[in-house]
């Protein structure tokens, strides 16, 4: 088993849907999550991240942690065509001063169709 | 936000060369810089971890006599691609952060594509 699972899609929806993107993990040692946004050959870009379990909102995204159910999501709400890329969930054990790397799942390709 | 570049962005060599990928923190200083490595359609995998002025830690499988990684200064690490093979041939993106910032604040380079013919 994967530390991190992700369906990599591709997610196809219409232009002004929500979108719910997930990852399940298996290590309980994990306590920091984080979402990226990767666009083709390009370097992942920071989206959200969150501490511990709960939730979080930053706009149109919103991110959620189910340490229980070690569980997290990524909601996007009125997606828009520029919103189609690979969306890659991350995480890590570390805390403060740690130099840990972070775990990857494998990304989902979503494409938010006009 | 914190900025990373890499150079090349993208490099084609042939099998047997060597080849060298630079990470520069351009405007902070990176303690801690770390080298994933990505194929098609699939997740970025981390090679190595190094810490500057230290030797690099290797994961499990990654062979550190063939992916030699440098980190002499807060500011630059490079991995070195020795005697390069197609299966080599990948995405490798660096990320960096410093000691003071939280794990999320790990900030990622632009990749280098390598294709080895």
């Amino acid at each position: 088993q994967k530390e991190v699972e992700q369906d990599p899609g591709p997610l196809s929806v219409p232009e002004g849907a929500i979108v719910s993107l997930n990852c399940t993990y298996s290590n309980s040692a994990f306590q920091y999550f984080m979402w990226y946004r990767q666009y083709s050959r390009k370097g992942p870009e920071l989206l959200m991240y969150t501490y511990s379990s709960g939730n979080k909102e930053d706009g149109r995204f919103t991110a959620q942690v189910d340490k229980s159910s070690k569980y997290i999501s990524l909601f996007i709400r009125d997606s828009q065509p520029s919103d189609s890329a690979t969306y890659l969930c991350a995480m890590s054990a570390g805390g403060w001063g740690g130099a840990d790397g972070l775990t990857f799942g494998k990304g989902t390709h979503l494409i938010i169709q006009p | 936000g914190a900025v990373v570049s890499q150079h090349p962005s993208w490099v084609i060599c042939k099998s047997g060369t060597s080849v060298k990928i630079e990470c520069r923190s351009l405007d902070f200083q990176a303690t801690t810089m770390f080298w994933y490595r990505q194929f098609p359609k699939q997740s970025l995998m981390l090679m190595a971890t190094s810490n500057e002025g230290s030797k690099a830690t290797y994961e499990q499988g990654v062979e550190k006599d063939k992916f030699l990684i440098n980190h002499a200064s807060l500011t630059l690490s490079t991995l070195t691609v020795t005697s390069a093979h197609p299966e080599d041939s990948s995405f490798y993106i660096c990320s960096a952060r410093d000691r003071q910032f939280l794990p999320h604040e790990q900030y990622f380079g632009p990749g280098t594509r390598l294709t080895v013919t």
